[in-house]
């Protein structure tokens, strides 16, 4: 299948600082993709619809000037964790659709959070 | 309010034997059910989906079943193998939800050899 690639795989920060995170499509153009977010235990929910040369689409109760996205390009999507907090720490994985079907949806690997 | 359930965090099941994976739905306007399957430190996988017209649909090893009167759906895996371990989600949508998929908490599968 398509290879959806994100990293950091990883990431272990200080209070008050901001996160990047990187979601790229390798071998196909994705429109549409979208940010998750998994806490222990818990279902992946969705944080916001990433629309390539438009603005995210956030899922209620989701700060947008806190969870910046940007799609700049059909194959690059980011997520900016502004001044991250504690409870900010999370897992944070990646989509991108392949046309518009959902069987063609394809994951990142996914970004463990750690906020100090 | 968890809309998609999967309520059993955790299955194990001798290899050779089905392996059957339950989730429940709440909201009646899901008319499209997938199936995923994650191994640690890799995102989710395409497995199986079915659409609400039907109630079973089959892809070699993986069956899945949906009962719309009972909002509850299945995955059975026959026979299980060890490579088939690992987090199992069920996830639903509606058309009129841009096809945004609604998850389960998963189900972590373990297939004793």
């Amino acid at each position: 299948g398509a290879v959806v690639s994100q990293h950091p795989s990883w990431v272990i920060c200080k209070s008050g600082t901001s996160v990047k995170i990187e979601c790229r499509s390798l071998d196909f153009q994705a429109t549409t993709m979208f940010w998750y977010r998994q806490f222990p235990k818990q279902s992946l929910m969705l944080m916001a619809t990433s629309n390539e040369g438009s603005k995210a689409t956030y899922e209620q109760g989701v700060e947008k000037d806190k969870f910046l996205i940007n799609h700049a390009s059909l194959t690059l999507s980011t997520l900016t964790v502004t001044s991250a907090h504690p409870e900010d720490s999370s897992f944070y994985i990646c989509s991108a659709r392949q046309g518009s079907a959902n069987e063609k949806l394809f994951f990142g690997s996914g970004t463990q959070l750690s906020v100090l | 309010d968890q809309q998609v359930k999967q309520n059993s965090p955790s299955l194990s099941v001798q290899e050779g034997r089905i392996s059957i994976l339950n989730c429940d739905y709440t909201n009646s306007m899901f008319d499209y059910f997938l199936w995923y399957k994650k191994y640690p430190a890799e995102g989710p996988t395409f497995l199986i989906s079915i659409s609400s017209i039907k109630d079973k649909n089959e892809d070699g090893r993986f069956t899945v079943f949906l009962n719309k009167s009972a909002k509850h759906l299945s995955l059975h895996i026959v026979p299980s193998q060890p490579g088939d371990s690992a987090v199992y989600f069920c996830a639903a949508s509606y058309s009129g939800s841009a096809r945004q998929l609604t998850f389960g908490s998963g189900t972590q599968l373990t297939v004793l050899p």
